[in-house]
């Protein structure tokens, strides 16, 4: 079973709408970050959480929130999604003190 | 300017080809420095971490230059297999919060 997983894997939704994507881990990590990846962009972090009491901005946190339920769960929101959120979503995860983030197998995210 | 930039490429190099890719950055607080390797439509996977003096593995070889704030990967005797997009990656903290480039496409042809 994968350490990190991400749900739903592909999205379709229509701007204004809600949208949850959730990211479990069991690798027992603290630390745990969301980022978007678009073409010619790379990767832009959005989120990041050190620990259960601990959330940070990332780059483009705008038109985002998130919630870290547990230690090994993670949730991004889109409070009222818009087209150019569509984009490939990664959860990530890293241990205290190591230098290796384990990435997520990414949400497919598009709004129409 | 972007904080950590790399060529987009892509390069096209025959089997067996030695490769280079260049990376630099602007943040010169920036402490640690990676490479990540990722296969079409598939999540960023660690491929090397980045020391101050050098690091090889196999027929990978990452180097630092921190006078003129870039970092390196040397890919020798390519395969079919290292075709990918190849992302670096630095960070202030010990590699915790990390700022990555736009990736670096690399096809490998028979």
């Amino acid at each position: 079973d994968a350490d990190v997983t991400q749900t739903p894997r592909n999205r379709i939704t229509k701007t204004g709408k809600r949208i949850m994507l959730e990211c479990s881990q069991t690798k027992g990590h603290d630390r745990m970050y969301w980022y978007r990846q678009d073409p010619g962009l790379g990767l832009r972090l959005i989120y990041y959480s050190f620990d259960v009491k601990d959330i940070n901005k990332g780059e483009i946190s705008d038109g985002y929130s998130v919630s870290r339920q547990a230690q090994a769960k993670f949730s991004l929101s889109l409070e009222s999604a818009i087209p150019n959120q569509t984009a490939l979503y990664f959860c990530a995860t890293s241990a205290l003190g190591t230098d290796t983030q384990y990435f997520g197998p990414g949400t497919r995210l598009t709004v129409l | 300017r972007k904080e950590v930039e790399q060529d987009p490429g892509p390069f096209n190099v025959p089997e067996g080809a030695t490769v280079a890719f260049n990376c630099t950055y602007s943040n010169s607080a920036s402490q640690s420095f990676f490479w990540y390797r990722q296969d079409c439509r598939k999540e960023p996977k660690l491929l090397m971490s980045v020391y101050s003096s050098g690091n090889e593995d196999g027929r990978f070889t990452a180097q630092l230059n921190r006078a003129s704030q870039y970092i390196s990967l040397l890919i020798r005797d390519s395969k079919l297999s290292d075709s990918a997009t190849y992302l670096c990656a630095g960070g202030e903290e010990y590699g915790n919060k990390l700022v990555f480039g736009a990736g670096t496409i690399l096809r490998v042809k028979s």
